[in-house]
């Protein structure tokens, strides 16, 4: 079925690094824009990325440019979020959500999430 | 930076009740906004993009409006599966989003 799945999450150090994967199915994943998009526990939404269906064009949240890379593999449909240099308040569950094909700023797919936690 | 303040922020209702919520933006944003459901554990879920239009699959009961710079999500009538966080999105700044504080519907 259609569906994107997160994996990667866990406990780190701060300052450490961690990667996260998004793999998709059941649709096309080449012809979409992928996003992340974070929830810190208790709070509300905030978008952390953005990256083209083809992967040529990237863009950031404030929060998190220059330490945060996305990135994507459209042989293996798998969306990804490379994190260094994390912080306390990087520690929330980052969703991967796809952009709609006609509008890509709307998620009309999300997936589970997967709960980063970043503490000594 | 636009800004998104939806209100309220909590609201008690009834099954049956009909339920506003609203967003407004801290400047024009035209018809660019989607309402999202979210309930406790799980992703969100889009419910209405373009200010109005309904998500395929979305009960016919939740509905979304715009007037000027504010933005209006409507649920009819309250069922018990309604019952969760509702957050609207901008994305008039595209791709750069931004999303509402958020507003929680719990069971009075």
């Amino acid at each position: 079925q259609v569906q994107l799945v997160e994996s990667g999450g866990g406990v780190v150090q701060p300052g450490r690094s961690l990667r996260l994967s998004c793999a998709a199915s059941g649709f096309t994943f080449s012809y979409y824009g992928m996003h992340w998009v974070r929830q810190a526990p208790g709070k509300g939404l905030e978008w952390v990325a953005f990256i083209w269906y083809d992967g040529r064009q990237k863009f950031y949240a404030d929060s998190v440019r220059g330490r945060f890379s996305i990135s994507r593999d459209n042989s293996r449909n798998t969306l990804y979020l490379q994190m260094d240099s994390l912080r306390a308040e990087d520690t929330a569950v980052y969703y991967c959500a796809r952009g709609n094909f006609d509008n890509a700023g709307t998620l009309d797919l999300w997936g589970q999430g997967t709960l980063v936690t970043v503490s000594s | 930076d636009i800004q998104l303040t939806q209100s309220p922020s909590f609201l008690s209702a009834s099954v049956g009740d009909r339920v506003t919520i609203t967003c407004r933006a801290s400047q024009g944003i035209a018809s660019n906004l989607a309402w999202y459901q979210q309930k406790p554990g799980k992703a969100p879920k889009l419910l209405i993009y373009a200010a109005s239009t309904l998500q395929s699959g979305v009960p016919s009961r939740f509905s979304g409006s715009r007037s000027e710079a504010e933005f209006t999500l409507t649920i009819s009538s309250l069922q018990p599966e309604d019952f969760a966080t509702y957050y609207c999105q901008q994305l008039n700044t595209y791709p750069s989003l931004t999303f509402g504080g958020g507003t929680k519907v719990e069971i009075k």
